[in-house]
């Protein structure tokens, strides 16, 4: 059965700083990877899609990176902003489609 | 851009109730799933559909059930709720990748259930 652990669970910075979040998961037979971003009380936004062929993707500050054979993610924020602030999810997709997410890190970017 | 939507943010029923949520999606993903969210569990898969009438157990279907008769609409039916069905309740939609596998997941905004 598919584990995903997200390390740490949770992270204070001040604006300003690079940050890195982790994702590891125990079956490398996955498809893609997608990194959320959950506001408190809210949906999940789709931040980044990696397919399994893929290494990394970029949007804006974020990128995120993919080592299929090691069973790991990476999330990297650049310059991070208050406006950051927000828990964030990565999920992988393994057989019949079906996600399996990770806990979260719930990150806190000061003024 | 894709738009799901659910049909409460907040509801709240009494225990043994029947109990509907209802979701909707404007891109004509063929699927969709369901998902309750708990502190500590993270989200768990209840049910999926990829196709109309098509529904897949996901890894937490006992005591709820599906419908789905249209391509847009995905029903969640709590047939007798319990009080341990007290949760956040997230719809999402995708399309098929190139891969056959799921795509990006969009997700409504979700409803937060309270069984009393």
């Amino acid at each position: 059965k598919q584990e995903v652990t997200q390390i740490p669970a949770a992270l204070s910075v001040p604006e300003g700083e690079n940050l890195v979040l982790n994702c590891s998961f125990t079956d490398s037979a996955i498809y893609n990877l997608q990194w959320f971003r959950q506001d408190p009380g809210k949906g999940l936004t789709s931040l980044l899609l990696i397919q399994s062929s893929q290494r990394e993707q970029t949007s804006g500050r974020l990128n995120a990176s993919l080592d299929k054979s090691s069973g790991r993610s990476t999330l990297y924020i650049a310059a991070s902003q208050p406006g950051d602030s927000a828990t964030y999810l990565c999920a992988v997709t393994g057989t019949a489609s079906k996600l399996t997410f990770g806990t979260g890190t719930r990150l806190q970017v000061t003024l | 851009d894709v738009k799901v939507t659910q049909s409460s943010r907040y509801l709240v029923k009494r225990t043994g109730e029947k109990v509907f949520l209802e979701c909707v999606q404007d891109m004509d993903h063929e699927n969709m799933f369901w998902y309750r969210q708990d502190p500590g569990l993270g989200l768990r898969l209840i049910y999926f559909s990829y196709d109309v009438k098509m529904k897949e157990k996901g890894d937490i279907p006992e005591g709820y059930s599906v419908s789905r008769e249209k391509k847009e609409r995905f029903s969640l039916i709590l047939e007798s709720a319990s009080t341990n069905q007290t949760s956040m309740y997230l719809c999402a939609s995708s399309l098929i990748g190139a891969s056959g596998r799921t795509d990006t997941q969009y997700f409504g905004p979700g409803t937060r259930l309270t069984v009393l």
